[in-house]
């Protein structure tokens, strides 16, 4: 079992729906990310978070540390949300920021 | 403006050659990572380091090796030692410990 689980793989939306994307967790963890990497392969950092939640233009994500869990919401969806999907755990081991990372969620939104 | 550049965006090379990836910062930042991507895997840690002249081996380091001459740059050296060196690699950086990562655009190297 992945030590950073997501759900769904693979999520496909018409334009305007709510999007809600999961990452579960088995580490212990400092905060937890949420990355958006787009065909071509470059990666964005949407949000890093390590409590409660926070929110940029569409974008909400949400963190329970109890549950081991975190939630990646978007509103108004668009084409151009149109992407993978990454979770990644952030653990301090030896002084050093190691991330685990989920298998991604590949986003599909259609016009 | 402030980034991370990786060069080329594509390489490809011929087994058993030796081939060096660039990772170029400059966002002042302390911490640089090499990460490798695989088709239906998640990223996984090749190489970190946390200051100059320092770097450790992370999940996956056998048959790679990196630099840290400079606070900018981290260039990774896939050897020939690399069984299956063909995958899309990422280098990142961050301020500091626990800090926001920031990504390159990525290297997708391909060897026949």
């Amino acid at each position: 079992k992945n030590e950073v689980e997501q759900s769904p793989q693979n999520l496909t939306a018409q334009e305007g729906e709510f999007i809600t994307i999961n990452c579960s967790y088995s580490v212990g963890i400092s905060a937890l990310h949420w990355l958006q990497q787009h065909p071509g392969g470059g990666i964005v950092s949407l949000f890093m978070l390590s409590s409660g939640k926070k929110k940029h233009g569409r974008l909400i994500a949400t963190i329970n540390i109890q549950e081991k869990h975190s939630s990646l919401h978007i509103t108004a969806s668009h084409p151009r949300d149109s992407a993978v999907y990454i979770c990644a755990a952030t653990n301090i081991i030896q002084g050093a920021q190691k991330l685990v990372f989920g298998q991604g969620t590949r986003l599909t939104i259609n016009p | 403006d402030g980034g991370i550049t990786q060069s080329p965006k594509y390489l490809f090379r011929k087994e058993g050659q030796n081939v060096t990836l660039s990772c170029e910062q400059n966002l002042n930042h302390d911490a640089m990572y090499w990460y490798r991507q695989d088709p239906g895997q998640g990223l996984r840690l090749i190489y970190y380091s946390q200051i100059v002249n320092d770097f450790q081996k992370g999940d996956i380091a056998e048959g790679y090796s990196v630099s840290r001459e400079k606070k900018e740059s981290f260039p990774l050296t896939v050897t020939s030692a690399q069984k299956n060196p063909t995958a899309f690699y990422l280098c990142a950086s961050s301020i500091a410990v626990a800090s926001e990562a920031f990504f390159g655009q990525g290297t997708r190297l391909t060897v026949v």
